[in-house]
């Protein structure tokens, strides 16, 4: 089975603070891969990342980081010095070599100017 | 390039009625997926089509269907609308099927269902 766990529902932060979303996934499969999208409040899902299984070298782009732990099968996302328009729910997303996406159920981001 | 479109943007139904939901991919793109995003959760996977063939679906009942045609453009249908039905639905087209490697999808705006 396949699951997603984003713990966080809700955080604010202060524009210009760093922000740590966390996701917690599980899957019995050895391949898998990891996704985070934004969806802002127009409602459109924006694709962020994906990420295989067996490349667990951080990635960072501009403001965005992502650290991937298979020991501790969790894959989150930093933003640094937050913006205001950094304010979206976030989801994580896990798929693995079927044809569905399991998502969590979003964290939702506020910054504060 | 022109993003997933998706139409209606919102529609608002009696319960025991029909709806069919339209998408259309991306220029490109053979794979379309549909997804119910209940308010405060996340996506629910209901079907996936890639070349016209359904390769994957979720746990909905047989109420929901959906077909994707030779243009790559796919239609959901949800028969005897139900009130928990209502839900932002989501297309998502990407490159490949997802088998072996799962290809980033691209989500249209969605459509706004409204049950009453």
């Amino acid at each position: 089975a396949q699951k997603v766990t984003q713990a966080q529902t809700e955080i604010s932060v202060v524009e210009k603070e760093d922000v740590t979303l966390d996701c917690v996934y599980e899957t019995r499969d050895t391949t898998y891969y990891l996704f985070w999208y934004k969806q802002p409040p127009s409602g459109e899902l924006v694709f962020l990342i994906r990420r295989n299984s067996f490349d667990e070298q951080n990635e960072i782009s501009g403001r965005y980081s992502w650290n991937f732990q298979k020991s501790t099968s969790s894959f989150n996302f930093t933003i640094t010095a937050s913006q205001v328009v950094d304010s979206a729910v976030y989801f994580c997303a896990l798929s693995a070599t079927g044809n569905q996406f399991y998502f969590g159920t979003g964290t939702s981001l506020t910054v504060i100017p | 390039d022109a993003g997933v479109t998706q139409s209606p943007t919102h529609l608002i139904k009696t319960r025991g009625q029909h709806v069919t939901l339209r998408c259309s991919p991306i220029s490109g793109h053979k794979s379309v997926s549909w997804y119910q995003q209940v308010l405060g959760q996340g996506p629910q996977f209901i079907f996936q089509y890639y070349e016209k063939e359904e390769r994957g679906r979720g746990n909905f009942p047989d109420r929901f269907s959906a077909r994707q045609f030779p243009n790559y453009s796919s239609e959901l249908n949800v028969n005897a609308l139900l009130l928990g039905d209502s839900a932002l639905y989501l297309c998502a087209s990407s490159r490949s099927q997802a088998n072996p490697i799962p290809y980033e999808q691209y989500f249209g705006p969605g459509t706004r269902l409204t049950v009453t």
